[in-house]
């Protein structure tokens, strides 16, 4: 099965802040989802990448697909508390998930 | 139901015992999938359904873990003579298609077992 790995694996930022988390690939990806949780919760799907350099915007939250389709970046721009959870990658064809990167945005 | 719905939402349970966790996918969502996610890890596969069919269970950690779903609809994952490993949250997820294209799964909020 795909392995993803997730960097960094813990995330603390001041409110405002960019920051950036990647996914890494062992295999070339059909297609690739970015997931949120928050604590105790399920989790909410936020895009889905398919295409070799393909790029999705939502809000405030942009991810990208490199053109070999073993990488992914999501990259948030002035971060709010709002942002706090846990990022997860997951890969398309057999629904299997990093690790995850757990954001803390301070106030 | 508007979104996928798991019961119990949390279950203690002592060491020996078998226990039945439900999920209520989508209506008519064909593609429903099962993940054990411990305390800090990422969500970790057990097994995917396609209708009633079971077609890949490769995730499950033992023989003590089944999961069915008899007429493609609410499935259930069953887990006998719980041991404490066995602690985590059981989350859910159902798509309407074979794979969920652009409009990603939809996941349950999820059962949180504790194994004492």
């Amino acid at each position: 099965s795909q392995e993803l790995e997730q960097s960094p694996q813990s995330l603390i930022v001041q409110e405002g802040k960019n920051l950036t988390i990647n996914c890494t690939s062992s295999k070339t990806l059909y297609g690739l989802y970015w997931y949120k949780q928050k604590y105790g919760e399920g989790l909410i799907f936020l895009m889905m990448l398919q295409k070799g350099g393909e790029e999705k915007s939502h809000e405030k939250i942009t991810a990208k697909l490199d053109e070999k389709k073993q990488q992914s970046s999501l990259h948030i721009t002035a971060s709010q508390p709002s942002h706090a959870g846990i990022y997860l990658c997951g890969a398309e064809n057999d629904m299997r998930f990093g690790a995850g990167t757990r954001l803390t945005v301070k106030p | 139901g508007a979104g996928v719905s798991q019961s119990p939402r949390y279950k203690v349970a002592k060491r020996g015992q078998d226990v039945a966790l439900r999920c209520d996918p989508i209506s008519g969502h064909v593609s429903l999938f099962w993940y054990q996610q411990a305390l800090g890890q990422g969500p970790e596969f057990l097994t995917y359904f396609q209708n009633e069919a079971q077609l890949d269970k490769s995730g499950l950690p033992s023989d003590r873990f089944f999961a069915e779903r008899p007429e493609g609809s609410v499935s259930t994952l069953k887990i006998q003579r719980t041991q404490q490993e066995d602690s985590a949250v059981y989350l859910c997820a159902s798509s309407p298609g074979g794979h969920a294209a652009n409009y990603g799964y939809t996941f349950g909020s999820g059962t949180r077992l504790t194994v004492v």
